[in-house]
């Protein structure tokens, strides 16, 4: 079975720290994934990579960054936190996606309070 | 752009029953869909895909139809079961060509014994 492992299920920061989130899969994927889930807007993509070193925006990256240095680690920084980002955030994993259809594997989030 | 709706009030049913969970997309022809499962303070986890030239596709208690005239999937779980109480989530391949998947905002499904 996929394993996607989020180092923190819960998390509380101050106002204007930087904080890392972290987040490691254990098969190989070369897609990863980071969403932000909130009630009522459902899952918002902020950022994507399909490779070590690669990545790409997705529908809401601003106040955020992402590193991937390792193929099996994908991290999301918050430059400056704010409290709007507080949240549940998500990553997933999943093998190179396109007409094959693969399905996303999701780790179980932290849930980042901004204070 | 492409728009996914779930119906957002909770659907209630009793142990035993069929419940039927809706998917309406709009401005898009997605190749397939996927269904989701969330339990409170988990992230999702894939139940089944279906793709556009399949009517229908079935796994154990689960049946997923892809109606791709009326842009609608209809997610139903048979037997339904208190342990099927969840949030279902349907997500469709974007169609800017990366084919990451969009989600809907899910409905919670909530099964009485």
């Amino acid at each position: 079975d996929v394993k996607v492992t989020q180092s923190s299920r819960y998390l509380v920061k101050r106002t204007g720290e930087k904080v890392f989130l972290e987040c490691v899969q254990d098969m190989d994927h070369e897609n990863m994934f980071w969403y932000r889930q909130d009630p009522g807007l459902g899952l918002r993509l902020i950022y994507f990579s399909y490779d070590v070193k690669m990545k790409e925006k997705g529908d809401i990256p601003e106040g955020y960054s992402v590193s991937r240095e390792k193929k099996e680690r994908f991290s999301l920084i918050l430059e400056s936190a704010s409290t709007n980002q507080t949240s549940m955030y998500l990553c997933a994993s999943s093998l190179p996606l396109g007409l094959t259809n693969q399905p996303q594997h999701f780790g179980d989030g932290t849930r980042l309070s901004i204070l | 752009s492409q728009k996914i709706e779930q119906n957002s009030e909770a659907l209630n049913i009793q142990e035993g029953k069929t419940a039927t969970l809706t998917c309406n997309y709009t401005n898009y022809s997605p190749a397939y869909l996927q269904w989701y499962r969330q339990d409170p303070g988990r992230g999702p986890v894939f139940l089944l895909l279906i793709r556009e030239n399949e009517k229908e596709k079935r796994k154990e208690r689960l049946k997923v139809t892809f109606d791709t005239t009326l842009k609608q999937s209809l997610f139903h779980i048979t037997a339904s079961q208190p342990a099927d109480s969840a949030t279902y989530l349907c997500a469709l391949p974007s169609s800017g060509g990366s084919y990451i998947p969009t989600f809907g905002r899910g409905t919670s499904l909530i099964v009485h014994p």
